[in-house]
C-alpha cells in the first residue's frame, strides 16, 4: 500500500494529451515537500523526468510538464509518442514518517 | 558523464545477508547522498533508505531498521547496501541513486532469494 495513490493505468493515442493524478495528503504532497516524477520505461532502470516546480533535466522535452494543487499532484504529457509508453512514478517526502521518501504506486501509460 | 554502477546479481538463501555495491563516476562523491530503492517483481518502488558519503550519516526506512547497513568508501567512491535476514519477500531489483531527486540511478542489481 503505497502512501501516495495513483491510478494503475491510463492511456491515450499518439497525438493526444494525457494526465497522471498523484495524491496524498497534508503530511507529503500538502506539505512544503516537493514532488519529483520518474519514467520507467520496460526492463530498464527509473529515470528522473521532472523535479519540484516543472524542472526538467537535459534532454526531457516540454511536453512534459507538473502541475500540484492541494494534497495532489498531477503529470501531464501532450503530443503522446508511442516512445511515452512506460510506468510512471510520482515522489515526494513525509512528515509524519520523520521526512522519509514516498512513492506512488505507479501508473503504466499505454500508448493506444 | 554521472552515471552509477552498481554490482552483480546475487542468489541468497534464505536468513542469509547480501551486500550491493554503487560506484559513482562523473562527479565529487562525497557530496551528493546515495538513496537506495528496491522494485519487487511486478512492483513499484520501495525507499530503503539513504546515506550521506560525506559524514557517514544515514537514514533508513522505518520497515528496514534493523536488517539494513549503509555505508561507504570514500577512496574509491563506493556506498554500500547490505540487507540482512533475507527472506523470500526481499526478492527484487536494488537501485542506487544520487540525491534527493535521484538522479541518476544505477542500472539496478537483481537479488534473489530462493532456498
Amino acid at each position: 500500500q503505497s502512501v501516495l495513490t495513483q491510478a494503475p493505468s491510463v492511456s491515450g493515442a499518439p497525438g493526444q494529451r494525457v494526465t497522471i493524478s498523484c495524491t496524498g495528503s497534508s503530511s507529503n504532497i500538502g506539505s512544503p515537500y516537493e514532488v519529483h516524477w520518474y519514467q520507467q520505461l520496460p526492463g530498464t532502470a527509473p529515470k528522473l523526468l521532472i523535479y519540484g516546480n516543472n524542472n526538467r533535466p537535459s534532454g526531457v522535452p516540454d511536453r512534459f510538464s507538473v502541475s500540484k494543487s492541494g494534497t495532489s499532484a498531477s503529470l501531464a504529457i501532450t503530443g503522446l509518442q508511442a516512445e511515452d509508453e512506460a510506468d510512471y512514478y510520482c515522489q515526494s517526502y513525509d512528515s509524519s514518517l520523520s521526512g522519509s521518501v514516498v512513492f506512488g504506486g505507479g501508473t503504466k501509460l499505454t500508448v493506444l | 558523464q554521472v552515471h552509477l554502477v552498481q554490482s552483480g546479481g546475487e542468489v541468497k538463501k534464505p536468513g542469509a545477508s547480501v551486500k550491493v555495491s554503487c560506484k559513482a563516476f562523473g562527479y565529487s562523491f562525497t557530496g551528493f547522498e546515495i538513496y537506495w530503492v528496491r522494485q519487487g517483481p511486478g512492483q513499484g518502488l520501495e525507499w530503503m533508505g539513504w546515506i550521506n558519503p560525506d559524514n557517514g550519516d544515514t537514514n533508513s526506512a522505518q520497515k528496514f531498521q534493523g536488517r539494513v547497513t549503509m555505508t561507504r568508501d570514500t577512496s574509491i567512491s563506493t556506498a554500500y547496501l547490505e540487507l540482512t535476514r533475507l527472506t523470500s519477500d526481499d526478492t527484487a531489483v536494488y537501485y542506487c541513486a544520487r540525491n534527493s531527486t535521484l538522479d541518476p540511478w544505477g542500472q539496478g542489481t537483481l537479488v534473489i532469494v530462493s532456498s
